[in-house]
């Protein structure tokens, strides 16, 4: 198994530009979920999934948007880059429908500069 | 809302030594606590996971426990080396079961 996969390590995008960051996991996880990571604040929570065609927002959702068409892909969408949007950003999963019972698989981030 | 915190911020041993690091939480009705190992510029992996009906978990060298009661977690680290220089993460569960709540981790640093 590949584990969690996040598409690209580094990208830098200009004010008002949008992108996506990919996240795909082949271990069959009904839960998906997307943090950001900012010096001195922890990771917290921006959106989550808890199977195909249900998403919704966590703590940080304000200029994201998800979709879950399949078990596997749980793509993350800036729709007009800020800088306030520069962060790591992580994909993780698990089995189970919610963070509770399972151990959380994170992927290896994706570093995201917004000038 | 529950809060995450651990103390110290960063930590610095010899090689061999114990260790524990600290975790406290707000809200005591928790359903699990994590700890996780973040390496510089990687993803976060998990160590240990235990359920609010348990104590403790061990792995290895490494000894989790837990007191809801009080509101923390301990992470002990046994006969550190300089591979386990590392950040440090402790998360619980919210209530509904939908997120982590971090704390901001803590840096350990064994020197040889």
């Amino acid at each position: 198994n590949a584990g969690v996969t996040q598409t690209p390590k580094f990208q830098v995008l200009k004010t008002g530009q949008s992108m996506t960051l990919q996240c795909a996991q082949d271990m069959n996880h009904e839960y998906m979920s997307w943090y950001r990571q900012d010096p001195g604040m922890g990771l917290r929570l921006i959106h989550y999934s808890v199977g195909a065609g249900i998403t919704d927002q966590g703590e940080v959702p304000n200029g994201y948007n998800v979709s879950r068409s399949t078990t596997e892909d749980f793509p993350l969408r800036l729709l007009s880059a800020a800088p306030s949007q520069t962060s790591v950003y992580f994909c993780a999963s698990s089995y189970s429908k919610t963070s509770n019972t399972d151990t959380q698989y994170f992927g290896p981030g994706t570093r995201l500069t917004v000038l | 809302k529950q809060e995450v915190t651990q103390i110290p911020a960063a930590l610095s041993v010899p090689e061999g030594e114990n260790l524990v690091l600290n975790c406290s939480f707000t809200d005591s009705a928790i359903y699990n606590l994590q700890w996780f190992r973040q390496d510089p510029g990687k993803g976060l992996t998990s160590l240990l996971l235990i359920q609010s009906s348990q104590r403790e978990q061990t792995s290895g060298r490494l000894n989790a426990s837990l007191d809801k009661s009080s509101g923390r977690s301990t992470l002990y680290i046994a006969a550190s080396q300089p591979g386990d220089s590392a950040t440090y993460l402790c998360a619980v569960s919210n209530q509904a079961g939908t997120a982590l709540i971090f704390g901001k981790g803590t840096t350990l640093s064994v020197s040889s």
